[in-house]
This record gives structure tokens, C-alpha cells and sequence, in this order.
């Protein structure tokens, strides 16, 4: 079946340090590959996404790129800052008919001042 | 104008009783879902609605009965609570066919005692 696997958090950084979070996927076939974000007592919100291999997805600063080859979908940052602690999350679709998004288990980012 | 909108926000109740959570979208989406987020995060497909067809139903208790009266609504009655139904639900909802532009509702918090 799919799956998601992302590191283990919390992870906790000071401000402007660079951000990793690893995800790496089981899947048949070309899955699209997200990131979404979780903010204290909020809903998800799409971070970013990539629909096919070596695509990039960007958005306010955040980078991931689609990783055929390792099957990876790394989410990066340069500079942290404190409004981005919230939990992030990987997640895979496989296209039309498959009805639902796979997750990873989250990974919580606290960046300190 | 709420795209995702699930009521209650916050849902407190003791064992035994039966609730029900409301989801609406004004997106003119198809599908729609309902997911619990547990305590440590981790978010898992429970239901799909296509058309206002159950499409997935991922070994889910048959105390949760959803209920699709039309495309816009996806609502989740839970009979006999148990003190392991205390999570968050999210509902959301796609154009599958489209692709994955999921949107998220903001969570009902359910608790339990």
C-alpha cells in the first residue's frame, strides 16, 4: 500500500537557522507529493506541492523538491522564523479515483526567538 | 466566505451518547472526507463521499455513520461514544478529477469524558 514516512519531532530551532524535514514515500505508480502545515488550532493548509518527478514546489520560502530516484520530497527552508512553528505535514496522492490524501505522522517545528 | 465549515468548532460529551459533527463546502467540489487527527498528530482517512457515494470507508466502527444529503454537505453522527473517540476531526473536500486540490475545514474537537 502507500505510505508516508517523515523524521521524528519535535524539532525545535532558533530563529533564521536552516530547516529540514525529511519524507520519503511508498507508492504505485507517479503519485503528487504536499506539504501541508498545521498551525496551533488551526485546519491544514497546502504549503506547497509537486506533481511529477524533479518538479519543485515554493511558497513563502519553503522549498521541496520531487525525488524519483531516492522517492523523497525533503521540505526546506533557509531562514526560520518564530511564525513558522506549527506542524508539517508530507502527504501523497495517487491520482483520480483514489480518493484520499496519504499522510505522513507530522513532524512539530518550534522556532525560538 | 468560509470555504470548509464544520460545526461544533469544540464538542464535549460523556460516554454513551450519540453526536453529530456538520460539514458544508461552497467550493463545488464532489468528494469530500472526514479524518481524525489523534492526540500525537497523526491524521488518518476515516470516509469518502464522491457524488454523495461512500467511496472509502477505512475500518471504521459502524458506531460513525456519515451522512451525505447532497454535494455540499458530509455530515458524521457517532453513536455510543467511547472515551477513544476524543481526537479531531477534520472534514475537507477535493474536485478529484481535477487533482488534489484538497481544503481542509478547521477541526471539531471532541473530548470525551
Amino acid at each position: 500500500g502507500n505510505s508516508v514516512t517523515q523524521m521524528e519531532g519535535p524539532v525545535t530551532l532558533s530563529e533564521e537557522a536552516f530547516l529540514t524535514i525529511n519524507c520519503t514515500y511508498t507508492a504505485t505508480g507517479y503519485p503528487s507529493l504536499f506539504w501541508y502545515v498545521q498551525y496551533p488550532g488551526e485546519g491544514l493548509q497546502l504549503l506547497l506541492k509537486a506533481t511529477k518527478a524533479d518538479d519543485k514546489g515554493s511558497n513563502k520560502g519553503f522549498e521541496a523538491t520531487y525525488r524519483k530516484e531516492t522517492t523523497s520530497f525533503h521540505l526546506e527552508k533557509g531562514s526560520v522564523q518564530v511564525s513558522d512553528s506549527a506542524v508539517y505535514f508530507c502527504a501523497l496522492w495517487t491520482g483520480a479515483g483514489s480518493y484520499q490524501l496519504t499522510f505522513g505522522k507530522g513532524t512539530k517545528l518550534s522556532v525560538i526567538p | 466566505d468560509t470555504a470548509v465549515s464544520q460545526t461544533p468548532k469544540y464538542l464535549v460529551t460523556q460516554m454513551g451518547n450519540d453526536k453529530s459533527i456538520k460539514c458544508e463546502q461552497n467550493l463545488g467540489h464532489d468528494t469530500m472526507y472526514w479524518y481524525k487527527q489523534d492526540s500525537k498528530k497523526f491524521l488518518k482517512i476515516m470516509f469518502s463521499y464522491n457524488n454523495k457515494e461512500l467511496i472509502i470507508n477505512e475500518t471504521v466502527p459502524n458506531r460513525f455513520s456519515p451522512k451525505s444529503p447532497d454535494k455540499a454537505h458530509l455530515n458524521l453522527h457517532i453513536n455510543s461514544l467511547e472515551l477513544g473517540d476524543s481526537a479531531v476531526y477534520f472534514c475537507a473536500s477535493s474536485q478529484d478529477w481535477q487533482g488534489p486540490g484538497y481544503t481542509f475545514g478547521s477541526g471539531t474537537r471532541l473530548t470525551v469524558v
